[in-house]
């Protein structure tokens, strides 16, 4: 199967400082990459969908100048969480989209003090 | 708007008993329906999906679903469960793989 590598896999950062976590598809390429954002026990929410040569599509309700998206590559996709406050810590993880199927980040635990 | 319930947030049961997970959906036309598993701090894995032709899909592990248009729903289901199968599994719906909604997952349990 397909296999997408997330990294860092935890990250811990001082409130006001930027964090970039790594999405990579490694065997296939991905022109659209997907970052959802992870609370404990709760569900994934999807915040915005990566495009490869465009801009990001953010959902509603998520801070576009707070998560930076960048999709510059056909098989790497950036998410910095810029400012970091201790409300943003989280699991971050992101997918592939190829034949159909979205093939998943191991995630990213961010914890901001 | 769609969305999705899984009615139950945690599932215990013994090692090579019988398992089936419960999704009930809302979505306007005929949906994609996936379920994917989780484990510890991990990211997600498609145990399977379904879109059209026979409601009864066969998946990775040894899992199936049936959907049942009438009552909305896509049940997972393994005639015997192993300690690996614990876990946190997701059922989602959408329009596409890319598109979904999740639900808030079932936690299992495997008692040895």
């Amino acid at each position: 199967g397909a296999v997408v590598s997330q990294h860092p896999s935890r990250v811990i950062c001082k409130s006001g400082t930027s964090v970039k976590i790594e999405c990579r598809s490694l065997d296939f390429q991905a022109t659209t990459m997907f970052w959802y954002r992870q609370f404990p026990k709760q569900s994934l929410m999807l915040m915005a969908t990566s495009n490869e040569g465009s801009k990001a599509t953010y959902e509603q309700g998520v801070e576009k100048d707070k998560f930076l998206i960048n999709h510059a590559s056909l098989t790497l996709s950036t998410l910095t969480v810029t400012s970091a406050h201790p409300e943003d810590s989280s699991f971050y993880i992101c997918s592939g989209l190829f034949n159909e199927k979205l093939f998943f980040g191991s995630g990213t635990q961010l914890s901001v003090l | 708007a769609q969305s999705v319930t899984q009615p139950d947030i945690h599932i215990t049961v013994s090692e090579g008993a019988s398992l089936e997970l419960r999704c009930n959906y809302s979505y306007g036309a005929t949906p994609y329906l996936f379920w994917y598993v989780q484990s510890p701090g991990q990211g997600l894995q498609l145990l399977l999906k379904y879109f059209s032709g026979d409601t009864l899909v066969q998946g990775i592990k040894g899992f199936e679903a049936e959907f049942k248009r009438s009552q909305s729903s896509f049940n997972l289901r393994k005639p015997s469960v192993h300690w690996s199968d614990a876990a946190e599994y997701f059922c989602a719906v959408g329009a596409s793989a890319g598109k979904s909604t999740f639900g808030d997952g079932t936690t299992l349990t495997v008692k040895p």
